[in-house]
């Protein structure tokens, strides 16, 4: 099946330090990727649609000089928080799509801290 | 805006059944399944396309009234490993649900 990795796993920084956060799509090629953020308890919310060779799409409410997001390969796309602060302290999540019918196929995620 | 799941959680033993429902109010293309285990990655369980439309894998299975805006996910002979949050994903933009969080008790 088509798997995903992130990396880290998990990171702690320090406020206003900038962390980046690494997707990959292992055994397939994915155009577009997903950005998530998912807060305990709480369902994932969509934080942006990176896009191989080109700009990313966010939705209502992401900053995009705060998120910043580069899909440079057919297999990877980042997520660089800038200087992060503690409410940026989440679960990070990506996922790639995977064929026509849009199945997702999501990478174990990240979680930061901030402290 | 995200779809509705109900219930929020429910409980059950080993061996019962459960239904968590999902609807939209806005027009539905598809639905997603995902299930999330604590401090991991959501996965996927199914996709239903078609209005009408049935699936099932195991004993988990789902259905998808288009016109209703509206699908359902059947938790049959529940096991231990079906714990977990559920989560319904409009296939329009992704949208996740708010999720079910489901415990199966010995």
């Amino acid at each position: 099946g088509a798997v995903v990795s992130q990396h880290p796993s998990w990171v702690i920084c320090k406020s206003g330090t900038s962390v980046k956060i690494e997707c990959r799509s292992l055994d397939f090629q994915a155009t577009t990727m997903f950005w998530y953020r998912q807060f305990p308890k709480q369902s994932l919310m969509l934080m942006a649609t990176s896009n191989e060779g080109s700009k990313a799409t966010y939705e209502q409410g992401v900053e995009k000089d705060k998120f910043l997001i580069n899909h440079a390969s057919l297999t990877l796309s980042t997520l660089t928080v800038t200087s992060a602060h503690p409410e940026d302290s989440s679960f990070y999540i990506c996922s790639a799509d995977a064929g026509p019918t849009d199945t997702q196929y999501f990478g174990p995620g990240t979680r930061l801290t901030v402290l | 805006q995200q779809p509705v799941q109900s219930p929020q959680a429910v409980i059950l033993r080993e061996g019962e059944d459960a239904v968590i429902n999902c609807s939209s109010s806005k027009a539905l293309y598809s639905v997603h399944w995902y299930r999330q285990k604590h401090g991991e990655a959501p996965v996927f369980l199914m996709i239903l396309l078609k209005g009408g439309e049935q699936k099932g894998h195991e004993k988990i299975s789902a259905s998808f009234n288009e016109k209703k805006q509206q699908s359902s996910l059947y938790l049959t002979a529940s096991q231990l490993s079906y714990s977990g949050t559920y989560f319904c994903v409009s296939g329009n933009k992704l949208t996740f649900g708010g999720g079910t969080r489901v415990l199966v008790k010995p």
